[in-house]
């Protein structure tokens, strides 16, 4: 079984400009999250949707980015325009809720920005 | 101030030793505590849960404990390997969809 999709990998572009990251999720799973994950530090939670709805984006910064999961199946994250401080691991995770497993996540490798 | 403290920062020990990683919290209330080790370069993957009730859980080489009394879990992990060097997470969860996840121990493990 195909675990979480991420791409790109690794993306370099220089402030102001925009930048998208698209993610795949395991096949069924209803939850996806996006986490921002600094060097030397834990994923911090982004966003999370349960279906196509974002029902968690209070740490979302809504004057840059923005997400979607059109379907309820991949979602994309974009950053317009991105800053410095906006270099880091972006990783996307999904999990099956409502069931007995405490909803593990299961995490993308994560696409690693770096804005000049 | 995180609700989610791991010690210590980074860890460097030689290949075949043992080593413990620390995790001490303040989430309330108390779901279930997670650890996870993260390979340079990759996703977080899961090695063990713990809920309220259980006080260890083992995963091969790996062993976590729970005092949910004192709040403090530890991750013991036994005849090291060079493949054991990435960063370990401490994560819990105060309800199904409210994680805290730690810094992260970093441990490095030599020949």
């Amino acid at each position: 079984e195909a675990g979480v999709v991420q791409s790109p990998r690794y993306k370099i572009i220089e402030k102001k400009q925009p930048v998208a990251f698209w993610c795949n999720p395991i096949s069924g799973h209803n939850t996806l999250y996006w986490y921002l994950q600094n060097l030397g530090q834990g994923p911090e939670l982004l966003i999370r949707y349960e279906n196509e709805e974002a029902v968690d984006d209070s740490q979302l910064p809504k004057d840059r980015f923005s997400a979607e999961r059109l379907k309820g199946v991949d979602s994309t994250l974009k950053i317009q325009p991105a800053e410095l401080g906006d270099s880091a691991v972006y990783l996307c995770a999904s999990s099956l809720s409502g069931t007995t497993n405490y909803n593990e996540q299961f995490f993308g490798p994560g696409t690693r920005l770096t804005v000049l | 101030k995180n609700q989610v403290e791991q010690s210590p920062q980074s860890l460097i020990i030689l290949e075949g030793k043992n080593c413990t990683l620390q995790c001490n919290y303040t989430v309330s209330p108390f779901s279930n505590l997670r650890w996870y080790k993260q390979d340079t370069g990759r996703g977080p993957v899961s090695l063990t849960i713990m809920t309220f009730s259980e006080n260890t859980k083992s995963n091969g080489r790996y062993t976590a404990t729970l005092d949910a009394d004192t709040k403090q879990s530890s991750l013991h992990i036994t005849a090291s390997q060079l493949s054991d060097s990435a960063s370990y997470i401490c994560v819990v969860s105060a309800g199904p969809n409210d994680m805290r996840f730690g810094a992260g121990t970093r441990l490095t493990v030599k020949p």
